[in-house]
């Protein structure tokens, strides 16, 4: 079946530091999104990338999806301890099939 | 607007038990679907309705079903419930179920002892 993978699991920087996290799926993607879960909290839906090599901005986050659909990438530049939380990438393989997640980074900032 | 709304927010079942939760969508919203959250698994597919049907459905044993109401409302059933069902059982909604972002509510957090 279809598999959604991400790395790394876990990443710790110290404040102001660039961070970056790869998605990887299985299968070709219509679409993905991305969503950012803070501790204790629920996933929050950040933005959708739907052409294959799109590139999207927010701020300080730049968003990636690859030419062949496949796979996407998150970048943060100069973290800020507002960023900690976990980053899901979510992709479906046609728009209404299932949304499957990626199993996320754990993003930490060291003030 | 009013956010997604889960209930309860937290439950203590004991195995064997079932269990009952509930999720309100955004108004307006037509698609409903469910995850189950652990620390080991991610965020795990559920099922996914839309206008009263089952639109899709995830890698679950029978013991886990759902079911949604003419308003759009949704409930999601556990049965015999155990030790590894417990977890953090999150619900989403959206517009549609092609292409459109999930709202997520809080989620019911469910301990089985």
């Amino acid at each position: 079946g279809q598999q959604v993978m991400q790395i790394p699991q876990y990443q710790h920087v110290q404040e102001g530091e660039d961070f970056t996290t790869y998605c990887n799926s299985s299968t070709t993607l219509s679409n993905i999104q991305w969503y950012k879960q803070r501790p204790g909290g629920h996933p929050v839906f950040l933005i959708q990338l739907v052409k294959s090599g799109e590139v999207k901005k927010q701020k300080r986050l730049t968003f990636q999806f690859g030419e062949a659909k496949k796979n996407s990438s998150l970048h943060i530049t100069a973290t800020q301890t507002t960023d900690v939380g976990t980053y899901f990438c979510a992709g479906r393989r046609t728009s209404y099939d299932k949304v499957i997640f990626g199993p996320g980074t754990s993003l930490s900032v060291i003030p | 607007k009013a956010g997604v709304t889960q209930t309860p927010r937290y439950l203590i079942k004991t195995r064997g038990q079932q269990v009952t939760l509930s999720c309100s969508p955004i108004s307006g919203h037509r698609s409903v679907s469910w995850y189950q959250q652990t620390p080991g698994q991610g965020l795990q597919f559920l099922f996914e309705y839309f206008s009263e049907t089952q639109r899709n459905k995830g890698n679950f044993p029978g013991r886990f079903s759902g079911r949604q109401f003419s308003n759009s409302r949704s409930e999601m059933n556990v049965s015999t419930l155990e030790l590894g069902d417990s977890a953090l059982y999150l619900c989403a909604s959206s517009p549609d179920s092609g292409g459109f972002t999930l709202h997520f509510g809080n989620g019911t957090r469910l301990t089985v002892t």
